[in-house]
Protein backbone atom coordinates (compact mmCIF):
# COMPACT_ATOMS: atom_id res chain seq x y z
CA UNK A 1 0.00 0.00 0.00
CA UNK A 2 1.40 3.69 -0.93
CA UNK A 3 2.42 5.54 1.84
CA UNK A 4 2.71 9.20 1.55
CA UNK A 5 4.76 11.26 3.89
CA UNK A 6 5.66 15.27 4.38
CA UNK A 7 7.73 16.94 6.24
CA UNK A 8 7.70 19.62 7.88
CA UNK A 9 3.94 19.43 9.37
CA UNK A 10 4.30 22.74 9.65
CA UNK A 11 6.70 26.00 9.11
CA UNK A 12 6.62 29.17 9.82
CA UNK A 13 8.86 31.90 7.94
CA UNK A 14 9.91 35.75 7.20
CA UNK A 15 8.65 37.26 3.96
CA UNK A 16 10.79 37.22 1.59
CA UNK A 17 12.57 33.50 2.64
CA UNK A 18 12.94 30.84 -0.09
CA UNK A 19 11.85 27.51 1.61
CA UNK A 20 11.83 23.93 0.78
CA UNK A 21 8.68 21.02 1.53
CA UNK A 22 9.35 17.42 1.16
CA UNK A 23 7.33 14.57 0.42
CA UNK A 24 8.45 10.78 0.34
CA UNK A 25 6.47 8.01 -1.27
CA UNK A 26 6.93 4.51 -0.31
CA UNK A 27 6.16 2.96 -3.53
CA UNK A 28 7.87 3.99 -6.85
CA UNK A 29 5.63 2.63 -9.48
CA UNK A 30 3.77 5.76 -9.44
CA UNK A 31 2.23 7.55 -12.67
CA UNK A 32 2.31 11.04 -11.59
CA UNK A 33 2.73 13.70 -8.46
CA UNK A 34 1.15 16.69 -7.81
CA UNK A 35 1.23 19.65 -5.55
CA UNK A 36 -1.59 21.25 -4.26
CA UNK A 37 -2.67 24.38 -1.87
CA UNK A 38 -5.23 24.17 0.10
CA UNK A 39 -6.59 27.40 1.69
CA UNK A 40 -8.80 26.80 5.10
CA UNK A 41 -11.98 25.64 4.98
CA UNK A 42 -11.44 25.11 0.65
CA UNK A 43 -11.09 22.65 -1.67
CA UNK A 44 -7.88 21.88 -3.44
CA UNK A 45 -6.01 23.61 -5.98
CA UNK A 46 -3.43 22.03 -8.44
CA UNK A 47 0.05 23.92 -8.34
CA UNK A 48 2.01 21.65 -10.61
CA UNK A 49 2.25 18.12 -11.53
CA UNK A 50 5.26 15.95 -12.56
CA UNK A 51 4.69 12.91 -14.39
CA UNK A 52 7.07 10.02 -13.40
CA UNK A 53 9.32 10.47 -16.58
CA UNK A 54 10.33 14.37 -15.62
CA UNK A 55 12.56 15.93 -13.40
CA UNK A 56 11.03 18.89 -12.43
CA UNK A 57 7.98 21.43 -13.63
CA UNK A 58 8.09 25.36 -12.90
CA UNK A 59 5.84 27.34 -12.19
CA UNK A 60 6.54 31.22 -11.18
CA UNK A 61 7.97 31.12 -7.68
CA UNK A 62 7.38 27.35 -7.47
CA UNK A 63 9.39 24.60 -8.62
CA UNK A 64 8.86 20.86 -7.87
CA UNK A 65 11.31 18.03 -8.28
CA UNK A 66 10.90 14.37 -8.87
CA UNK A 67 13.48 11.47 -7.78
CA UNK A 68 11.17 8.80 -8.94
CA UNK A 69 13.86 6.34 -7.64
CA UNK A 70 14.35 7.42 -4.10
CA UNK A 71 10.56 8.06 -4.01
CA UNK A 72 11.19 11.49 -2.69
CA UNK A 73 9.89 15.18 -4.31
CA UNK A 74 10.80 18.38 -3.14
CA UNK A 75 8.70 21.82 -3.84
CA UNK A 76 10.94 25.02 -3.83
CA UNK A 77 9.06 28.13 -3.28
CA UNK A 78 10.87 31.21 -3.76
CA UNK A 79 10.65 34.80 -2.16
CA UNK A 80 7.83 33.81 -0.25
CA UNK A 81 4.69 36.34 0.04
CA UNK A 82 2.07 36.37 3.09
CA UNK A 83 -0.12 35.07 0.60
CA UNK A 84 1.55 32.14 0.30
CA UNK A 85 0.21 31.11 3.55
CA UNK A 86 -1.20 27.82 3.39
CA UNK A 87 -1.49 23.66 3.53
CA UNK A 88 0.39 22.32 0.87
CA UNK A 89 -0.27 18.59 -0.16
CA UNK A 90 1.44 16.33 -2.07
CA UNK A 91 0.17 13.15 -3.64
CA UNK A 92 0.91 10.17 -5.83
CA UNK A 93 -1.68 8.87 -8.60
CA UNK A 94 -0.75 5.18 -9.19
CA UNK A 95 0.26 3.17 -12.63
CA UNK A 96 -2.86 1.62 -14.42
CA UNK A 97 -5.62 2.91 -11.90
CA UNK A 98 -7.09 6.30 -10.36
CA UNK A 99 -6.37 6.04 -6.81
CA UNK A 100 -4.37 9.42 -5.88
CA UNK A 101 -2.89 9.00 -2.51
CA UNK A 102 -1.92 12.01 -0.13
CA UNK A 103 0.49 13.11 2.03
CA UNK A 104 -0.67 14.68 5.34
CA UNK A 105 0.53 18.46 4.37
CA UNK A 106 2.72 20.80 5.59
CA UNK A 107 0.81 23.84 6.81
CA UNK A 108 2.97 27.38 5.53
CA UNK A 109 2.90 30.66 7.55
CA UNK A 110 4.85 33.50 5.91
CA UNK A 111 4.89 36.42 8.12
CA UNK A 112 4.88 40.02 6.73
CA UNK B 1 -12.21 25.69 -18.37
CA UNK B 2 -10.55 23.43 -15.11
CA UNK B 3 -13.37 24.35 -13.02
CA UNK B 4 -14.78 21.43 -10.52
CA UNK B 5 -18.30 22.93 -9.58
CA UNK B 6 -19.78 21.27 -6.44
CA UNK B 7 -23.32 22.19 -5.10
CA UNK B 8 -24.37 23.36 -2.17
CA UNK B 9 -21.27 24.74 -0.63
CA UNK B 10 -22.74 24.04 2.70
CA UNK B 11 -25.46 22.24 4.28
CA UNK B 12 -26.91 21.22 7.64
CA UNK B 13 -28.71 17.95 7.70
CA UNK B 14 -30.73 15.95 10.82
CA UNK B 15 -29.59 12.61 11.16
CA UNK B 16 -33.12 11.36 9.97
CA UNK B 17 -32.82 13.50 6.63
CA UNK B 18 -32.75 12.52 3.02
CA UNK B 19 -30.12 15.35 0.90
CA UNK B 20 -27.35 14.96 -2.26
CA UNK B 21 -24.56 16.52 -3.08
CA UNK B 22 -24.07 17.35 -6.52
CA UNK B 23 -20.59 17.97 -8.50
CA UNK B 24 -19.89 18.52 -12.59
CA UNK B 25 -17.07 19.13 -14.55
CA UNK B 26 -17.32 19.77 -18.57
CA UNK B 27 -13.57 19.21 -19.46
CA UNK B 28 -14.22 15.77 -20.59
CA UNK B 29 -13.09 13.83 -17.44
CA UNK B 30 -14.14 10.18 -17.28
CA UNK B 31 -12.56 9.53 -13.85
CA UNK B 32 -14.61 11.13 -11.11
CA UNK B 33 -14.10 10.93 -7.32
CA UNK B 34 -15.55 11.61 -3.92
CA UNK B 35 -13.09 12.53 -0.71
CA UNK B 36 -14.01 13.38 2.61
CA UNK B 37 -11.81 15.36 4.52
CA UNK B 38 -11.54 15.76 8.12
CA UNK B 39 -10.31 19.01 9.75
CA UNK B 40 -6.70 18.93 10.09
CA UNK B 41 -6.26 16.14 7.91
CA UNK B 42 -5.55 15.15 4.34
CA UNK B 43 -8.53 14.26 1.76
CA UNK B 44 -9.71 10.54 2.43
CA UNK B 45 -10.56 8.55 -0.99
CA UNK B 46 -14.32 6.89 -0.82
CA UNK B 47 -15.48 6.28 -4.36
CA UNK B 48 -14.28 6.71 -7.57
CA UNK B 49 -15.82 6.52 -11.25
CA UNK B 50 -14.24 5.52 -14.49
CA UNK B 51 -16.46 6.19 -17.50
CA UNK B 52 -19.48 6.32 -15.69
CA UNK B 53 -19.35 2.87 -13.72
CA UNK B 54 -17.77 2.56 -9.79
CA UNK B 55 -14.76 1.32 -9.88
CA UNK B 56 -13.22 1.90 -6.56
CA UNK B 57 -15.37 1.98 -3.25
CA UNK B 58 -13.05 2.61 -0.31
CA UNK B 59 -15.72 0.37 1.98
CA UNK B 60 -17.34 3.35 2.40
CA UNK B 61 -21.15 2.54 4.90
CA UNK B 62 -24.15 2.23 3.07
CA UNK B 63 -25.76 5.41 4.42
CA UNK B 64 -23.31 6.86 1.42
CA UNK B 65 -24.65 6.06 -1.97
CA UNK B 66 -22.35 7.48 -4.80
CA UNK B 67 -24.28 7.63 -8.65
CA UNK B 68 -22.74 9.01 -11.93
CA UNK B 69 -25.60 9.42 -14.45
CA UNK B 70 -23.30 11.24 -17.14
CA UNK B 71 -19.90 11.54 -18.03
CA UNK B 72 -20.11 15.50 -16.54
CA UNK B 73 -21.88 15.01 -13.26
CA UNK B 74 -21.43 12.68 -10.16
CA UNK B 75 -23.94 12.48 -6.95
CA UNK B 76 -23.16 11.77 -3.25
CA UNK B 77 -26.92 10.55 -2.22
CA UNK B 78 -26.73 10.88 2.15
CA UNK B 79 -29.17 9.00 4.44
CA UNK B 80 -29.41 8.72 8.12
CA UNK B 81 -25.82 10.04 8.70
CA UNK B 82 -23.81 10.46 11.77
CA UNK B 83 -22.64 13.37 13.58
CA UNK B 84 -19.23 12.16 12.94
CA UNK B 85 -19.97 12.48 9.14
CA UNK B 86 -19.37 15.84 9.56
CA UNK B 87 -16.83 16.88 7.20
CA UNK B 88 -15.80 18.60 4.34
CA UNK B 89 -17.00 16.47 1.01
CA UNK B 90 -14.33 17.35 -2.07
CA UNK B 91 -14.98 16.52 -5.64
CA UNK B 92 -12.67 15.49 -8.61
CA UNK B 93 -12.02 14.52 -12.08
CA UNK B 94 -8.73 13.60 -13.90
CA UNK B 95 -8.74 12.28 -17.59
CA UNK B 96 -7.91 8.34 -17.57
CA UNK B 97 -5.17 7.24 -20.00
CA UNK B 98 -3.83 3.71 -20.42
CA UNK B 99 -0.91 3.93 -17.76
CA UNK B 100 -2.34 6.66 -15.04
CA UNK B 101 -4.80 9.35 -14.42
CA UNK B 102 -4.08 13.01 -15.19
CA UNK B 103 -4.11 16.04 -13.59
CA UNK B 104 -6.90 15.99 -11.21
CA UNK B 105 -8.47 19.19 -10.38
CA UNK B 106 -10.79 19.35 -7.24
CA UNK B 107 -14.13 21.46 -6.23
CA UNK B 108 -14.47 23.52 -3.27
CA UNK B 109 -16.26 21.37 -1.57
CA UNK B 110 -19.17 20.88 0.38
CA UNK B 111 -19.20 21.40 3.89
CA UNK B 112 -21.51 18.95 5.93
CA UNK B 113 -23.02 19.27 9.25
CA UNK B 114 -25.46 16.64 10.93
CA UNK B 115 -26.85 17.66 13.91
Amino acid sequence: KQEVTQIPAALSVPEGENLVLNCSFTDSAIYNLQWFRQDPGKGLTSLLLIQSSQREQTSGRLNASLDKSSGRSTLYIAASQPGDSATYLCAVSETSGSRLTFGEGTQLTVNP
Amino acid sequence: DTEVTQTPKHLVMGMTNKKSLKCEQHMGHRAMYWYKQKAKKPPELMFVYSYEKLSINESVPSRFSPECPNSSLLNLHLHALQPEDSALYLCASSQIRWLGNTEAFFGQGTRLTVV
